[in-house]
C-alpha cells in the first residue's frame, strides 16, 4: 500500500504564474488535508476535503487559493498569480473514513516563487 | 499565545543522552500527534495519543489530559535522531490539526 504521494516534489514558478500541487491519498482514504509550512514557521492548516466536498477551508487565504478533491484522481491545490510570499512547503495528509484522527503525511511539495 | 507550545525550541545533546521534549496545549483535544521532520524532508508520524503512554523502540510518548501536557522521550539518543520534532493536536470535535512550532534536535557523536 503506497503512502500519500505528492507531486511535484519541487516546483519553481515566476510571479504571476499558476501553481498546481497534486496529492494522491493512501488507498482507501477518502479524507485529504492540506497544510502549509512557511520558511522558519510551523505548519498551518489550510483545507480539509472529502471526495467532491470541501469540509473546512478556514485556513485558506481568501484570494488566489483553491482546492478540490474530485471523484476520480488526486486532490489539487491551486494557487493563481503566485507571489513570493507563497514560497513554502505544502504538505498533504490523508486519513481513512473510520479513523479520521490518524493522518498520514505526504513528502510535501516545495514551491519557490522567483 | 499559541494554542500549542513546545519546549525547548532548540536542543543539542551528546550521543547516548536521554532527551525530553515537552508540549503544552490550551484547547480541548481528541488526540495528540508527535511528528518528525528531517531537514528538507517529509513528515513522519511517530505517535498518536489520546491517553497514557506509548513506546516504539527508543521513543516514548506520554500524555496527561488533565494537565494538557505531553512529552516525547528519546532514550540512548543517536545522531540519526537529529531532526525537528513537532507536536500537533487534533482539536476536539473537528478534523483540524494545530501544530507547535517544533523542537530542533541535534545529537552529536
Amino acid at each position: 500500500n503506497a503512502g500519500v504521494m505528492q507531486n511535484p516534489r519541487h516546483l519553481v514558478r515566476r510571479r504571476g504564474q499558476e501553481a498546481r500541487l497534486r496529492c494522491s491519498p493512501m488507498k482507501g482514504h477518502s479524507h485529504v488535508y492540506w497544510y502549509r509550512q512557511l520558511p522558519e514557521e510551523g505548519l498551518k492548516f489550510m483545507v480539509y476535503l472529502q471526495k467532491e466536498n470541501i469540509i473546512d477551508e478556514s485556513g485558506m487565504p481568501k484570494e488566489r487559493f483553491s482546492a478540490e478533491f474530485p471523484k476520480e484522481g488526486p486532490s489539487i491545490l491551486r494557487i493563481q498569480q503566485v507571489v513570493r510570499g507563497d514560497s513554502a512547503a505544502y504538505f498533504c495528509a490523508s486519513s481513512p473514513p473510520a479513523y479520521r484522527d490518524t493522518q498520514y503525511f505526504g513528502p510535501g511539495t516545495r514551491l519557490t516563487v522567483l | 499565545k499559541n494554542e500549542v507550545e513546545q519546549s525547548p525550541q532548540n536542543l543539542t545533546a551528546q550521543e547516548g543522552e536521554f532527551i525530553t521534549i515537552n508540549c503544552s496545549y490550551s484547547v480541548g483535544i481528541s488526540a495528540l500527534h508527535w511528528l518528525q521532520q528531517h531537514p528538507g524532508g517529509g513528515i513522519v508520524s511517530l505517535f498518536m495519543l489520546s491517553s497514557g503512554k506509548k513506546k516504539h523502540g527508543r521513543l516514548i510518548a506520554t500524555i496527561n489530559i488533565q494537565e494538557k501536557h505531553s512529552s516525547l522521550h528519546i532514550t540512548a539518543s543517536h545522531p540519526r535522531d537529529s531532526a525537528v520534532y513537532i507536536c500537533a493536536v487534533l482539536v476536539y470535535n473537528t478534523d483540524k490539526l494545530i501544530f507547535g512550532t517544533g523542537t530542533r534536535l541535534q545529537v552529536f557523536p
